[in-house]
């Protein structure tokens, strides 16, 4: 089944520590994006990707850096800059039909604590 | 820029109660519509779509029609259950730089 899959789940970091969340999609989309998801609080957008090679900061991408190597493949690093990292983390895409119309495809999401 | 109002959360209610929750937007265009879910510790889904005006979009008993009138696209069910406690994303219509801009949510929970 085409989905997108994000690694790891859970992650707990330690204060100073960058971390890399994985994203990865066997939809064939051009577009993939980065959220964060605070308690209560509706979805901003960290990074956003429209081709391989190619990226674009959101609303909040200070503390945070991505590559678009492959189609496939959108990595997010949390650095040690990013002052409160404790976040719910989603990955989505949009494809060639869905991506003018806004409908998102999401991965179920990664949970980073720092200790 | 475009954007969305949705009803504050939480929503309560009993099983078999009905259900609705309003939202508004402003857009310019004729957007396509969307409502997403997000049950506990997971990712967004789809939970419907609306692509033209009057259009009506329904998935597992959910409904929302899309009104060009009052730039509205509430989501309504005849009888919620225990499962459908989630939270309920009206997603804002795409802005000139293929973005969105969403909104926090609505909250719903179901008691049985």
């Amino acid at each position: 089944d085409g989905g997108i899959t994000q690694s790891p789940k859970y992650l707990f970091r330690k204060e100073g520590q960058n971390v890399t969340l994985s994203c990865e999609q066997n939809l064939n989309h051009d577009a993939m994006y980065w959220y964060r998801q605070d308690p209560g609080q509706g979805l901003r957008l960290i990074y956003y990707s429209q081709i391989v090679n190619d990226f674009q900061k959101g609303d909040i991408a200070e503390g945070y850096s991505v590559s678009r190597e492959k189609k496939e493949s959108f990595p997010l690093t949390v650095t040690s800059a990013q002052k409160n990292p404790t976040a719910f983390y989603l990955c989505a895409s949009s494809g060639p039909t869905s991506y003018y119309t806004g409908e998102l495809f999401f991965g179920e999401g990664s949970r980073l604590t720092v200790l | 820029g475009n954007s969305v109002t949705q009803m504050e959360g939480p929503v309560t209610l009993s099983e078999e109660a009905f259900l609705t929750i309003n939202c508004t937007y402003t857009a310019t265009g004729y957007p396509s519509l969307f409502w997403y879910v997000q049950y506990p510790g997971e990712g967004l889904q789809l939970l419907l779509k609306a692509t033209k005006a009057d259009d009506k979009g329904s998935n597992k008993g959910f409904e929302a029609t899309y009104r060009k009138e009052t730039t509205s696209f509430h989501l309504e069910k005849g009888s919620v259950q225990v499962s459908d406690s989630a939270v309920y994303f009206c997603a804002p219509p795409m802005d000139s730089n293929y973005q969105l801009i969403w909104g926090a949510g609505t909250k719903l929970i179901i008691k049985p």
